[in-house]
């Protein structure tokens, strides 16, 4: 079983700022990585699919790096408006299994 | 369109009776996967499958859960019998092929109340 985290739980930001958070996976026997978002009330949608030590992925103001010796991705948005409210998954695949982290709950505040 | 589809959106029954709950793939997908969406657990695996066959069911009470993939268009989630505490959203995602780099695809969910 997979021990996939992600801190902070839950984060409450300004409209304006900039802000990250962290998914934690074993890093023997990496695969892929998956960062989703998921909005209150709606399905969670694809961000980035990241799978190279040292990729970076950008989508607008939204970017995310990994290291998969160390074990950890970074998602990064820049510049937080209230639609980026929602929670942010990440997933972890290995060679025969996957979990997801319990989210970061993020809130950007007008 | 392809979209990942869900029936019924919302289900409500009474403790005891059986619950069944549908999955269509994206048509070519070949791998699905079932999760739970609790308060208290998150986005939780119950169980996927890779080309109809089941690969990983460990995170599904075996008692009164099963899932099945009668064909590649139709995957289905059974409760029998249900109880309060199945109470949650149910999701369907699908995917290109396990393992791949192809993200997943979710449904839009079947909240289901057990009274």
């Amino acid at each position: 079983i997979l021990n996939v985290e992600q801190s902070p739980q839950s984060l409450h930001v300004q409209e304006g700022d900039s802000t990250n958070f962290t998914c934690s996976f074993p890093s023997s026997n990496f695969y892929a990585l998956h960062w989703y978002r998921w909005e209150t009330a709606k399905s969670p949608e694809a961000l980035f699919v990241m799978t190279l030590n040292g990729d970076e992925k950008k989508k607008g103001r939204i970017s995310a790096t990994l290291n998969t010796k160390e074990g950890y991705s970074y998602l990064y948005i820049k510049g937080s408006q209230p639609e980026d409210s929602a929670t942010y998954l990440c997933a972890h695949y290995n060679n025969n299994d996957m979990r997801f982290g319990a989210g970061t709950r993020l809130t950007v505040k007008p | 369109d392809a979209r990942v589809t869900q029936t019924p959106r919302h289900k409500v029954t009474e403790m005891g009776q059986e619950v069944t709950m549908r999955c269509q793939p994206i048509l070519g997908h070949n791998t699905v996967f079932w999760y739970r969406q609790t308060m208290m657990q998150g986005l939780e695996l119950l169980a996927y499958f890779r080309n109809r066959a089941p690969l990983d069911d460990s995170g599904m009470p075996k008692d009164r859960f099963s899932a099945e993939m009668p064909d590649a268009t139709l995957a289905t989630l059974k409760i029998q019998p249900s109880e309060p505490r199945d109470s949650a959203v149910y999701f369907c995602a699908t995917e290109g092929g396990f393992p791949s780099y192809n993200e997943q695809f979710f449904g839009p969910g079947t909240r289901l109340t057990v009274l």
